[in-house]
């Protein structure tokens, strides 16, 4: 199981705001850099954040990511039906020198 | 255009043995850690193996210690998972993932799955 835990789902209206969290330990977030990928149905998951707060190419600036002490957010802003999709946590643990994502969030647009 | 592409999934008895491949393209793949992620039937993303540029730097996931072995092949842009004794617990979607690292890492390209079903 993870060492990273997520909301198992977060839901708002069109337009609305949401944020998903994700809770870690002094030797995963505290320690390292946190990424956040979301995976729409059927498909493989793509990287949304990296380095905590930074957006890849064509990412779009509804998405934000910050951390702090052991725990990361991700926020989304403006929402669209588009976004429904689950979103995951990721981050290395220094101490099991392991890999880990998030148990996983499910955003629903209402 | 930057892509990885797995092949090698397919239906196996419990104890049974597979190998994974994972061709990149588009991209220097000697300059790239790569890691196998898998993701389970309705389950969450699992990080399965890491291997450094070189192949000399190696992690693994507890659960697949001594079963499982990632290595690559720079001179065929290759990525591979020799997959031994597997358990039902195997069954699941395999990606393949180019790492990339700036400040820190992260899992910037994926393939698109290849799937494993471990089943008598």
């Amino acid at each position: 199981q993870s060492v990273l835990t997520q909301p198992p789902s977060v839901s708002a209206a069109p337009g609305q705001k949401v944020t998903i969290s994700c809770s870690g330990s002094s030797s995963n977030i505290g320690k390292n850099y946190v990424c956040w990928y979301q995976q729409l149905p059927g498909t493989a998951p793509k990287l949304l954040i990296y380095e905590n707060n930074k957006r890849p190419s064509g990412i779009h600036d509804r998405f934000s990511g910050s951390k702090s002490g052991t725990s990361a957010t991700l926020g989304i802003t403006g929402l669209q039906t588009g976004d429904e999709a689950d979103y995951y946590c990721g981050s290395w643990d220094a101490s099991l020198s392991a890999y880990f994502f998030g148990t996983g969030t499910k955003v629903t647009v209402l | 255009e930057v892509q990885v592409v797995e092949s090698g999934g397919g239906l196996v008895q419990p104890g049974g043995s597979l190998r994974l491949s994972c061709v990149a393209s588009g991209f220097t793949f000697s300059s790239y850690w790569m890691s196998w992620v898998r993701q389970a039937p309705g389950k969450g993303l699992e990080w399965v193996a890491n291997i450094k540029q070189d192949g000399n730097e190696i992690f693994y996931v507890d659960s697949v210690k001594g079963r499982f072995t990632i290595s690559r092949d720079n001179t065929e842009n290759s990525l591979y998972l020799q997959m031994n004794s597997l358990r039902a617990e195997d069954t699941a979607v395999y990606y393949c993932v180019r790492v990339g690292c700036s400040s820190g890492c992260y899992s910037d390209v994926w393939g698109q799955g290849t799937t494993v079903t471990v089943s008598s």
